[in-house]
C-alpha cells in the first residue's frame, strides 16, 4: 500500500526566501507524482505534474523534482510571496492503482 | 471548456438524514473520481466510475456510502443515514485519458 509523507506539517518563511517542501512515498512503482495548491476552504489546484520517467517539472517560480528509486521528492518554490501561502498537497499516482495517494499537506504562511 | 462541477458548495444535515452530492466531469471527460477530507487527515481515494459502472470501490465505507454515475448525468455519492462522522469535505476529480482534474468541492456538516 503506497503511503506518502509530507515534511515540514507547517512552515513560516518571510517574503522572498527561497523554500522547499519535502515528499516522500514508499513504493516507488508510480506513474506520476502531482503538486496542488489548496486555500483555506477551497479546492484542489493543480500545480505540477511530473512523470514517472521525468526528472522534474518547472512553471514559474515553482520547481519540482522527483527522485523514483528514493521514492523522494521536492517542490522548490523561489522568491517566496505572501500569495503563496496556502496548503501545498503532493499525490502519487501508483501503477497499482486508479487513485491519487494523498500526502497530509504542508500548511505554508509566508509573512510580508 | 467548464471545468469540474460540484454542487451543492455546503449542505447541512441532521444525523440520521441522507445526503446526495453531485458531480459533473469535464466535458469529454468519462472517468469520476470521488476523494474525502477529513479534518486535519488527507485526501482520501473513496471509488472510481466509469459511466454506468463501479470500477474500484476499495475505498468506500462498507455500510451506508453508495455511488453512481449513469450514461446521462452527473455522478451521484449517497450517504444515508448520516452520522458526525461524515462531516467532510468531499472532492470529486475527473479525467480523460489521465491527469485527474478537481472540482471545487462539498462541504458536508452533519449537526
Amino acid at each position: 500500500k503506497q503511503e506518502v509523507t509530507q515534511i515540514p506539517a507547517a512552515l513560516s518563511v518571510p517574503e522572498g526566501e527561497n523554500l522547499v517542501l519535502n515528499c516522500s512515498f514508499t513504493d516507488s512503482a508510480i506513474y506520476n507524482l502531482q503538486w496542488f495548491r489548496q486555500d483555506p476552504g477551497k479546492g484542489l489546484t493543480s500545480l505540477l505534474l511530473i512523470q514517472s520517467s521525468q526528472r522534474e517539472q518547472t512553471s514559474g517560480r515553482l520547481n519540482a523534482s522527483l527522485d523514483k528509486s528514493s521514492g523522494r521528492s521536492t517542490l522548490y518554490i523561489a522568491a517566496s510571496q505572501p500569495g503563496d501561502s496556502a496548503t501545498y498537497l503532493c499525490a502519487v499516482h501508483s501503477n497499482s492503482g486508479y487513485a491519487l495517494n494523498f500526502g497530509k499537506g504542508t500548511s505554508l504562511l509566508v509573512t510580508p | 471548456n467548464a471545468g469540474v462541477m460540484q454542487n451543492p458548495r455546503h449542505l447541512v444535515r441532521r444525523r440520521g438524514q441522507e445526503a446526495r452530492l453531485r458531480c459533473s466531469p469535464m466535458k469529454g471527460h468519462s472517468h469520476v473520481y470521488w476523494y474525502r477530507q477529513l479534518p486535519e487527515e488527507g485526501l482520501k481515494f473513496m471509488v472510481y466510475l466509469q459511466k454506468e459502472n463501479i470500477i474500484d470501490e476499495s475505498g468506500m465505507p462498507k455500510e451506508r456510502f453508495s455511488a453512481e454515475f449513469p450514461k446521462e448525468g452527473p455522478s451521484i455519492l449517497r450517504i444515508q443515514q448520516v452520522v458526525r462522522g461524515d462531516s467532510a469535505a468531499y472532492f470529486c476529480a475527473s479525467s480523460g485519458t489521465g491527469k485527474q482534474y478537481f472540482g471545487p468541492g462539498t462541504r458536508l456538516t452533519v449537526l
